[in-house]
């Protein structure tokens, strides 16, 4: 089946822990993204890869890592969280990133600093 | 930049009532427009798309016209059902390159259909 997976789907952690939410992809996909939602602001781009090694900044890159070492994995990492990025999490990918194609979207991980 | 502005909610209907939830955008160029769905606890799923002026994008009963006149990507359907509740997404893509391969959301508009 076709899908993209992250892990976990809930975390509860603590300030200045470093955590890694891992995304992937069984599509053969180019394209992958991180988008965080939250209540009023809708979803927003976190970061964004076009293929492999080649990563860049969303709307919102501050405060996250990522890597795109394979095609198929791309992990978000928080090197030391904070409350403000208590959010929902959802990794994206797509065929190519030249905008016509879907986005295919993870369950999300709902992620709780305290 | 790209933006998306799509009716507040929320929207309460009772089942087989008609349905429009309006989007409108700015963008440069020739984007693509998606309308995007969330059923409560799940990630978001494509509900349709349209890749240039005029287009229609349907499905499931939903249909969407590609407006670039009036820069609009109203959602409608005839006859809601109870399962069509859930929080609906309009979605641009920019096809200009550069930094335009995001999706830029609307805020979404959560649908209530009542029995």
């Amino acid at each position: 089946e076709a899908q993209v997976t992250q892990n976990p789907r809930y975390l509860i952690t603590v300030t200045g822990k470093k955590l890694t939410v891992t995304c992937s992809q069984n599509m053969n996909h180019e394209y992958m993204s991180w988008y965080r939602q939250d209540p009023g602001l809708g979803l927003r781009q976190i970061y964004y890869s076009m293929n492999v090694e080649v990563t860049d900044k969303g709307d919102v890159p501050e405060g996250y890592k990522v890597s795109r070492k394979e095609k198929r994995n791309f992990p978000l990492i928080l090197e030391s969280p904070s409350p403000n990025q208590t959010s929902l999490y959802f990794c994206a990918s797509s065929l190519s990133g030249t905008g016509r194609y879907e986005q295919y979207f993870g369950p999300g991980t709902r992620l709780t600093v305290t | 930049g790209n933006s998306v502005t799509q009716m507040e909610g929320p929207v309460t209907l009772s089942e087989e009532a008609f349905l429009t939830i309006n989007c409108t955008y700015t963008a440069t160029g020739y984007p693509s427009l998606f309308w995007y769905v969330q059923y409560p606890g799940e990630g978001l799923q494509l509900l349709l798309k349209a890749t240039k002026a005029d287009d229609k994008g349907s499905n499931k009963g939903f249909e969407a016209t590609y407006r670039k006149e009036t820069t609009s990507f109203h959602l409608e359907k005839g006859s809601v059902q109870v399962s069509d509740s859930a929080v609906y997404f309009c979605a641009l893509s920019g096809n200009s390159g550069g930094s335009n391969y995001k999706l830029t959301f609307g805020k979404g508009t959560l649908l209530t259909v009542n029995p």
